[in-house]
């Protein structure tokens, strides 16, 4: 089992649609939780970072962490063309420590 | 731009070469990472360095790969006998870290290795 694991994709939405996107983990060490958005043949970019359990917004993003579950989520509203990457959701148990990341999942919003 | 870079972006080798990538990371940044990513994969940490020191590296990191970063500014990372599973995107991340619990990595556009 990976210690990392998120929703198999690929997505394929209509422009304007709330998007949900999921990942669990199972090492309890993880306090450290990101989103990165991948686009094709380009480096990952940090879209949302999170220490603590609970929500965090950021315009149309929001990033959901349940510790207690060992479960993050993704979610974005309004979800726009541009929108259509691979997001990956990583994960890291200490401050300055590696990141541990999921598979990704493909997003595409159809205009 | 200063953002992370990364040299060269994409190279074409035969099994058995041995292949050599730079990596420039953000001015300042004292920590470098690399990863590994295969097509439809998350990427996999490999190692990385606090200024010259190397401080941890990965099981996937064979005795194949060496990595340095002499003066704590910019990385390599060589391949030695290349073999067909180690075509793959490396990608190479800098980090400041000062105490702060968002420390956060800026990753590189990545270079993309294909060993025939």
């Amino acid at each position: 089992q990976k210690e990392v694991e998120q929703d198999p994709g690929p997505l394929s939405v209509p422009e304007g649609a709330i998007v949900s996107l999921n990942c669990t983990y199972s090492n309890s060490a993880f306090q450290y939780f990101m989103w990165y958005r991948q686009y094709s043949r380009k480096g990952p970019e940090l879209l949302m970072y999170t220490y603590s359990s609970g929500n965090k917004e950021d315009g149309r993003f929001t990033a959901q962490v349940d510790k207690s579950s060992k479960y993050i989520s993704l979610f974005i509203r309004d979800s726009q063309p541009s929108d259509s990457a691979t997001y990956l959701c990583a994960m890291k148990t200490g401050a300055n420590s590696k990141l541990t990341f999921g598979k990704g999942i493909t997003l595409s919003v159809r205009p | 731009d200063t953002g992370v870079s990364q040299n060269p972006r994409h190279k074409i080798t035969k099994r058995g070469q041995n292949v050599t990538f730079r990596c420039d990371p953000i001015s300042e940044h004292n920590r470098l990472y690399w990863y590994r990513q295969t097509l439809g994969q998350g990427p996999e940490f490999l190692t990385y360095f606090q200024n010259e020191a190397q401080l941890e590296k990965s099981r996937l990191l064979s005795d194949r790969f060496s990595a340095e970063r002499p003066k704590g500014s910019f990385s390599t990372l060589e391949i030695q006998r290349t073999e067909q599973g180690d075509s793959a995107m490396y990608l190479c991340a800098s980090s400041l870290t000062q105490g702060s619990y968002q420390e956060t990595q800026y990753f590189g556009p990545g270079t993309r290795l294909l060993v025939l």
